[in-house]
């Protein structure tokens, strides 16, 4: 069974604080995503990574910054947190083979 | 890039009732059509795909169909139960693309009982 975790259920920060969130998926999958869930607004693409060291900017890239350094791992960075990053993140993991994608269970971020 | 739309974004049905959601795609190139279902304060979940090759596709109470010409696909839910109540997202990807998806922006299933 495919599992992908995610570093915090919920995290609440100050506004201007740098942030970390932290994905780790078990099943080698080379593709891994990071999303923002606001209510309406579906699923929006932040970054994602192809590969380890690689990365593509997604549809709402501006105000974040991604690290892939190992396959399993995909971090999602906040260089300094604004109060309309509050949201709901949500890390994602497939394989180039069959595009299915397995979801972490999100974390919620509140900026102050 | 691709679009995708879904409709309707809410849908309420009486339990034993059928649901159909739907979703429309603006590249033609797209030939993977997923669907995920969110329950309230879960993970989206994987519960059908098709691909561009079939036309349909069914597991038990649910089926999806796919129509490559108009460049729409369906959700559709037989005897529905309180347990499908959920958030309901469609999507769709090019298979040469790192498997990028385009999400639409979700169906909130209510189901009565």
């Amino acid at each position: 069974d495919v599992k992908v975790t995610q570093s915090s259920r919920y995290l609440v920060k100050r506004t201007g604080e740098k942030v970390f969130l932290e994905c780790v998926q078990d099943m080698d999958h080379e593709n891994m995503f990071w999303y923002r869930q606001d209510p309406g607004l579906g699923l929006r693409l932040i970054y994602f990574s192809y590969d380890v060291k690689m990365k593509e900017k997604g549809d709402i890239p501006e105000g974040y910054s991604v690290s892939r350094e190992k396959k399993e791992r995909f971090s999602l960075i906040l260089e300094s947190a604004s109060t309309n990053q509050t949201s709901m993140y949500l890390c994602a993991s497939c394989q180039t083979s069959t595009d299915t994608q397995y979801f972490g269970p999100g974390t919620r971020l509140t900026v102050l | 890039g691709e679009n995708v739309e879904q409709h309707p974004s809410t849908l309420s049905v009486q339990e034993g009732d059928s649901a159909v959601i739907k979703c429309t795609y603006s590249d033609s190139a797209s030939n993977y059509f997923p669907w995920y279902k969110q329950e309230l304060g879960k993970r989206p979940q994987l519960i059908i795909d098709i691909r561009s090759n079939v036309g349909e596709k069914k597991d038990q109470r649910i089926a999806v169909t796919l129509n490559k010409t108009a460049k729409h696909f369906s959700l559709h839910i037989t005897e529905t139960q309180p347990e499908d109540s959920a958030v309901y997202f469609c999507a769709a990807s090019i298979n040469t693309n790192a498997g990028k998806s385009t999400f639409g922006d979700g169906t909130t299933l209510t189901v009565k009982p």
